[in-house]
């Protein structure tokens, strides 16, 4: 059983740039979570994709847009690119039957996280 | 509104002892789950104990088992037997829904 992969591992980009980040889910898992964890703070939910629809969003601006394919990978795109995005981003996946699209009843049972892309942006 | 706050940046312990992670956390959810997760410098999030906050009970796994106490809304982390190997960032965390909520997260040293 693969578990969740991310690339790349770091990554300097410059103001105003754009970047794309990448995600493979484990085995079996077909939702992806996106969170972003800047310096000496906890991870913020950025948004989440399910059979490749976004299915959820915190609080980040529209800039902040994904997509998630159909062998379940997703990818993170960040335009426009501010000193402030520097962060590590995470993605983490899990398994949702579709009868349980709320995950109410799943209390958040079997998210397997990445090691995160460090992003740089100078 | 669902807040999660850990009030200790850092800890400290020597190998073999015990140490407590404290945790507090605000919700206007009547059904919730808590967790802790450990990241250690691989920046992977991996889960260390879940808590259901309908069970009275605190949950356990091996050396980790939680303090929780809803009315005072805190939800403490307990090491015991310290190892080196439990050295690392350990964030406090519930979810709604499909959404985490972390707290800013407590480095945890582990003296030889």
């Amino acid at each position: 059983e693969t578990g969740v992969t991310q690339s790349p591992t770091h990554l300097i980009k410059t103001r105003g740039q754009q970047v794309t980040l990448r995600c493979s889910s484990q085995s079996g898992h077909n939702t992806v979570s996106w969170y972003q964890q800047a310096l000496g703070q906890g991870p913020q939910f950025i948004f989440q994709y399910y059979r490749e629809e976004e299915n959820g969003r915190g609080n980040f601006p529209p800039r902040f847009s994904g997509l998630q394919f159909p062998n379940y990978s997703s990818e993170l795109n960040v335009n426009a690119l501010e000193l402030d995005d520097s962060a590590l981003y995470l993605c983490a996946s899990s398994f949702q039957a579709g009868w349980e699209k709320s995950y109410r009843n799943r209390g958040g049972r079997g998210y397997t996280f990445g090691s995160g892309t460090r992003l740089t942006v100078v | 509104a669902q807040t999660v706050t850990q009030s200790q940046p850092e800890m400290s312990v020597q190998e073999a002892e015990t140490v407590t992670l404290s945790c507090t956390y605000d919700t206007s959810e009547s059904d919730y789950y808590l967790f802790w997760y450990k990241q250690p410098p691989s920046r992977q999030m991996i889960l260390v104990i879940r808590q259901e906050a309908y069970k009275q009970q605190n949950a356990t796994e091996n050396r980790f088992s939680v303090n929780f106490q809803k009315a005072a809304k805190s939800f403490s982390l307990k090491i015991s037997d310290s190892q080196l190997g439990d050295a690392a960032m350990y964030f406090c965390a519930s979810i709604i829904g499909n959404q985490f909520y972390f707290g800013t997260g407590t480095s945890l040293t582990v003296i030889p």
